[in-house]
């Protein structure tokens, strides 16, 4: 079972909240995601990370920013919510490498009134 | 990262194997075939994975044609559990370039009839 971790499961906040959605992994995996997955839909990489101090962005363009300074930690901050923010967000982590498998949390399903 | 076609949906009885396909014509030398599954409501979830072997493990078997341009996962005796979408993508052996995350397709969704 995979050890990767995001809370809260599930958010419901008014628009213009800053928010922060918390992914931690203990298997010591350099390389980290977030994916973001409307209801139906199909996910998409909105961020990605390398590394400490390594963040980019994904395929998809997210107003969300994130932040690597530990290697088991990768929050993922909204500075103001809108209802357009409304999905479920999903954080992974792996070794990296087209030889390695990618380990999912749970996922955060996000509501913005 | 190279495209994969896969069915839109397949259905199957309780205890019956599965076999789902996955087409993947341009895939380059180095690219490795992964299986991930969606339960409903959950995150994906890590199948099996090859480059150009057949691999088993506990959740499946990967039959990898010998030109690697179609795969198929094969469920031995499907449960209800085993419901859910699953996605047949493509990672490049280094990386697969800059953004290395996967490429998610629409999957195919499997029914499983008790």
């Amino acid at each position: 079972e995979a050890d990767i971790y995001q809370t809260p499961r599930y958010l419901v906040i008014g628009t213009g909240k800053k928010i922060t959605l918390e992914c931690s992994q203990t298997m010591g995996h350099d390389k980290m995601y977030w994916y973001q997955q409307d209801p139906g839909m199909e996910l998409h990489l909105i961020h990605y990370s390398y590394g400490v101090n390594s963040t980019e962005k994904g395929d998809l363009s997210s107003e969300s920013t994130v932040s690597r300074i530990r290697t088991e930690h990768f929050p993922l901050t909204l500075e103001s919510a809108r209802p357009s923010h409304t999905s479920q967000y999903l954080c992974a982590s792996s070794y990296g490498g087209g030889a390695y498998e990618q380990y999912f949390g749970p996922g955060t399903r996000l509501t913005v009134t | 990262d190279a495209k994969t076609t896969q069915p839109n949906s397949m259905e199957s009885n309780e205890e019956e194997p599965v076999h789902l396909p996955c087409n993947h014509s341009t895939i380059s030398g180095t690219d490795y075939i992964h299986w991930y599954r969606q339960l409903p409501s959950q995150g994906p979830e890590y199948v099996i994975h090859g480059l150009t072997s057949n691999v088993n493990n506990r959740m499946a078997s990967l039959a990898i044609a010998e030109d690697r341009k179609s795969s198929t996962l094969i469920l031995h005796r499907a449960t209800l559990r085993d419901a859910a979408v699953y996605y047949c993508i493509l990672r490049g052996g280094f990386g697969g370039g800059g953004a290395d995350g996967l490429t998610f397709g629409k999957g195919t969704h499997l029914i499983i009839q008790p």
